[in-house]
C-alpha cells in the first residue's frame, strides 16, 4: 500500500535561518507530489507541485523553493526564513485521490 | 482559476442531528472532488472521493453528492456524534492540482 512520510512534525526556527522539509512516498512510482501551506484559520494554499524528477511548478511567488531529487522525494526549502513563513505545511501525492502527510508545524520566531 | 467555497464556515449541533455541509466551485471541468476531515494540528484524512462521472459516494454515516453542472457538492452526516467534531474540507481537482475550500468547522455537542 502507498504511504507518505513527512518530517519533522514541528519546527521552531529563527528569522533568517534556512529551512528544509522532506517528504517521501512509498508504494508507488512517478507520483504527482504537492506542497501546501495552511495558515492559522485559513484554507490550504498550493505552493508547489511536481509531476516528475526535477520538474517543479510554483503557484505563487514566495520565499520558498522546492526540489525533487528522486522519484519519491520532495523537499521544501528556504535560504532565509521570514516571520510570514510560519504555518502548517502539508505534503501530498495524488493517485485516484489525494493522500496527505501528517504535516509540519513551522513557527518562525 | 478554480475557486472553492464552503458554507457554513462553522456549525454547532447537538449529538444525533443529521447535517449537511456545502461546497461550491466555479469551474465545472473537474476530474474529481474529495472531502477531507482535519483534526486540530493534524493532517488531512480522506473521507470520500467522487469522480466527475459519479453523482454520489457513501461511506458509513457519510454521503457526498456531486452536481458538476451547477458546481456544487454536499456532505451529509447522519446521526452526528461528538467524535465527528473536526474541520471538513472540500477539494476539487483540475489538471494537475487540487484546490481547497476554507473548510467548515463542525462541533457536535454531547
Amino acid at each position: 500500500s502507498q504511504t507518505i512520510h513527512q518530517w519533522p512534525a514541528t519546527l521552531v526556527q529563527p528569522v533568517g535561518s534556512p529551512l528544509s522539509l522532506e517528504c517521501t512516498v512509498e508504494g508507488t512510482s512517478n507520483p504527482n507530489l504537492y506542497w501546501y501551506r495552511q495558515a492559522a484559520g485559513r484554507g490550504l494554499q498550493l505552493l508547489f507541485y511536481s509531476v516528475g524528477i526535477g520538474q517543479i511548478s510554483s503557484e505563487v511567488p514566495q520565499n520558498l523553493s522546492a526540489s525533487r531529487p528522486q522519484d519519491r522525494q520532495f523537499i521544501l526549502s528556504s535560504k532565509k526564513l521570514l516571520l510570514s513563513d510560519s504555518g502548517f505545511y502539508l505534503c501530498a501525492w495524488s493517485g485516484a485521490g489525494y493522500t496527505f502527510g501528517s504535516g509540519t508545524r513551522l513557527t518562525v520566531v | 482559476k478554480q475557486e472553492v467555497t464552503q458554507i457554513p464556515a462553522a456549525l454547532s449541533v447537538p449529538e444525533g442531528e443529521n447535517l449537511v455541509l456545502n461546497c461550491s466551485f466555479t469551474d465545472s471541468a473537474i476530474y474529481n472532488l474529495q472531502w477531507f476531515r482535519q483534526d486540530p494540528g493534524k493532517g488531512l484524512t480522506s473521507l470520500l472521493l467522487i469522480q466527475s462521472s459519479q453523482r454520489e459516494q457513501t461511506s458509513g454515516r457519510l454521503n457526498a453528492s456531486l452536481d458538476k453542472s451547477s458546481g456544487r457538492s454536499t456532505l451529509y452526516i447522519a446521526a452526528s456524534q461528538p467524535g465527528d467534531s473536526a474541520t471538513y474540507l472540500c477539494a476539487v481537482k483540475n489538471n494537475n492540482d487540487m484546490r481547497f475550500g476554507a473548510g467548515t468547522r463542525l462541533t457536535v455537542k454531547p
